[in-house]
């Protein structure tokens, strides 16, 4: 069965710094691989995904992940935050019919 | 114009109640699923439909009751309220179960 694990449920980090969101994945089959974003009170928007293409995946507002099989990761990376970045983080990875979501990870965003 | 929708987006209600949610999609997919979002924002998959037909019911209690009119259409209702099922409950689709779903904004439930 497919899993993901979110490393830290809160990340903070100041407005212009590296943003690193952590995600593990587990799959008995080559895997394809989702950030989505939840502002508050919002539903879930999707960042990026990966589905065995570039190995380095490119999405909105910025945000990038890499896809690297040798540690099972799928990071999320910004190279500089802003503020309106403040929002939920969640992994996920394709099972049969479903998506299986991580934890969440929060993402707080100083001045 | 709006992908997924879902009514209502509130929905407060005493334990006991029935109720129900409805989902609309206009991308013209033919999957589509409910999810559940408890307290701490776990996301958890509650049913998926395919064509009109229940394709995954994850160890949810009967209790509650997917129904697909259409493709287009998903609506959950769920009988005799409990406090623990206050959470908020997301519709997504997807043009098959292969593709990336879609959600909508939720609907949040609060059981008192």
């Amino acid at each position: 069965a497919q899993s993901v694990t979110q490393l830290g449920s809160h990340v903070s980090v100041s407005e212009g710094a590296l943003v690193l969101l952590r995600c593990n994945y587990s799959s008995s089959v080559p895997p394809y691989l989702f950030w989505y974003v939840q502002y508050p009170n919002q539903g879930l928007q999707l960042l990026l995904k990966y589905t065995s293409a570039a190995t380095l995946v490119k999405g909105i507002n910025g945000f990038e992940a890499e896809f690297k099989k040798s540690e099972t990761s799928f990071h999320l990376t910004k190279p500089s935050a802003h503020m309106s970045d403040a929002a939920e983080y969640f992994c996920a990875v394709r099972g049969f019919q479903k998506l299986v979501f991580g934890t969440g990870t929060r993402l707080l965003v100083s001045p | 114009d709006t992908a997924v929708s879902q009514t209502p987006k509130y929905l407060v209600t005493q334990m006991g109640n029935d109720k129900s949610i409805k989902c609309e999609q206009n991308l013209g997919h033919d999957t589509m699923y409910w999810y559940k979002q408890d307290s701490k924002k776990f996301l958890k998959i509650m049913f998926s439909y395919n064509n009109k037909e229940l394709i995954i019911n994850e160890t949810v209690p009967n209790r509650f009751s997917p129904k697909s009119p259409d493709k287009a259409h998903l609506n959950l209702h769920i009988n005799s309220l409990e406090l623990g099922d206050s959470a908020v409950y997301f519709c997504a689709s997807s043009a098959s179960y292969q593709e990336t779903q879609y959600f909508g904004p939720g609907t949040r439930l609060l059981v008192l």
